[in-house]
C-alpha cells in the first residue's frame, strides 16, 4: 500500500539558516510528489509538485524539493528561512490514474529569530 | 474569486446529534474532496468526488455520508456524531486528473 512518512514532526531552526525537511514514501508505480503548507488557522497551499522531468524542482516562497527514485524521497529544501517560514508542512504521494492524494503525518516548522 | 468556502467555522455537537459540513467551490472544478486532520495523523481522506453524481469513499469514509448534486457543492453529513469525530474538516477541490488542490480554510468539529 502507499503510505508517506515524513520523520521529523517538529523541527526548530534560526531566522537565517538553512533547512530541509524529509519525506519517504512508498509507491509501486511512478509517483506524483507534492509538499504543501499550512499556516495556523489555515487551509494548505501546494509550494511545489514533481510530476516528471528534471528531479530538481522550485517552488514559490524560495522553495525547492529534490526527487531522488533511489532513495524513494523527496525532500524540501530553503537555503535561508524567514520567521514567515513557521508552519506546517506536508508531503503528499499520488498517482495519475488515481484520485486519491495521500498525506504524511506533517513536519512543524518553528523559526527563532 | 472566492475559491473554496467551508461553512461554518466552529461547530460544537452532542453525541447523537446530526450535522451538515457545507463546502462550495466557485472554480468550476470538477473533482471534490473532504479530509480530517487530527494530531500526529496528518490528513485522511474521507470521500472524494469526481463529477456531479459521483463519489467515491476514502481512507476513512465510516460515519460519514456525501452527496454531489452540483459542481459547487459538496456537503458533508454526519448522521450521528460521535467523540471519534471531534477534528478539523477541510474541503479540497482541483480540476481533473492530478493536480493541485485548494483547500477550504477548514471547520473545527468537536463532539462531547
Amino acid at each position: 500500500a502507499q503510505s508517506v512518512t515524513q520523520p521529523d514532526i517538529h523541527i526548530t531552526v534560526s531566522e537565517g539558516a538553512s533547512l530541509e525537511l524529509r519525506c519517504n514514501y512508498s509507491y509501486g508505480a511512478t509517483p506524483y510528489l507534492f509538499w504543501y503548507v499550512q499556516s495556523p488557522g489555515q487551509g494548505l497551499q501546494l509550494l511545489l509538485k514533481y510530476f516528471s522531468g528534471d528531479t530538481l524542482v522550485q517552488g514559490i516562497k524560495g522553495f525547492e524539493a529534490e526527487f531522488k527514485r533511489s532513495q524513494s524521497s523527496f525532500n524540501l529544501r530553503k537555503p535561508s528561512v524567514h520567521w514567515s517560514d513557521a508552519a506546517e508542512y506536508f508531503c503528499a504521494v499520488g498517482t495519475y490514474n488515481t484520485d486519491k492524494l495521500i498525506f504524511g503525518t506533517g513536519t512543524r516548522l518553528q523559526v527563532f529569530p | 474569486n472566492a475559491g473554496v468556502t467551508q461553512t461554518p467555522k466552529f461547530q460544537v455537537l452532542k453525541t447523537g446529534q446530526s450535522m451538515t459540513l457545507q463546502c462550495a467551490q466557485d472554480m468550476n472544478h470538477e473533482y471534490m474532496s473532504w479530509y480530517r486532520q487530527d494530531p500526529g495523523m496528518g490528513l485522511r481522506l474521507i470521500h472524494y468526488s469526481v463529477g456531479a453524481g459521483i463519489t467515491d469513499q476514502g481512507e476513512v469514509p465510516n460515519g460519514y455520508n456525501v452527496s454531489r448534486s452540483t459542481t459547487e457543492d459538496f456537503p458533508l453529513r454526519l448522521l450521528s456524531a460521535a467523540p471519534s469525530q471531534t477534528s478539523v474538516y477541510f474541503c479540497a477541490s482541483r480540476t481533473g486528473g492530478i493536480g493541485k488542490l485548494f483547500f477550504g480554510s477548514g471547520t473545527q468539529l468537536s463532539v462531547l
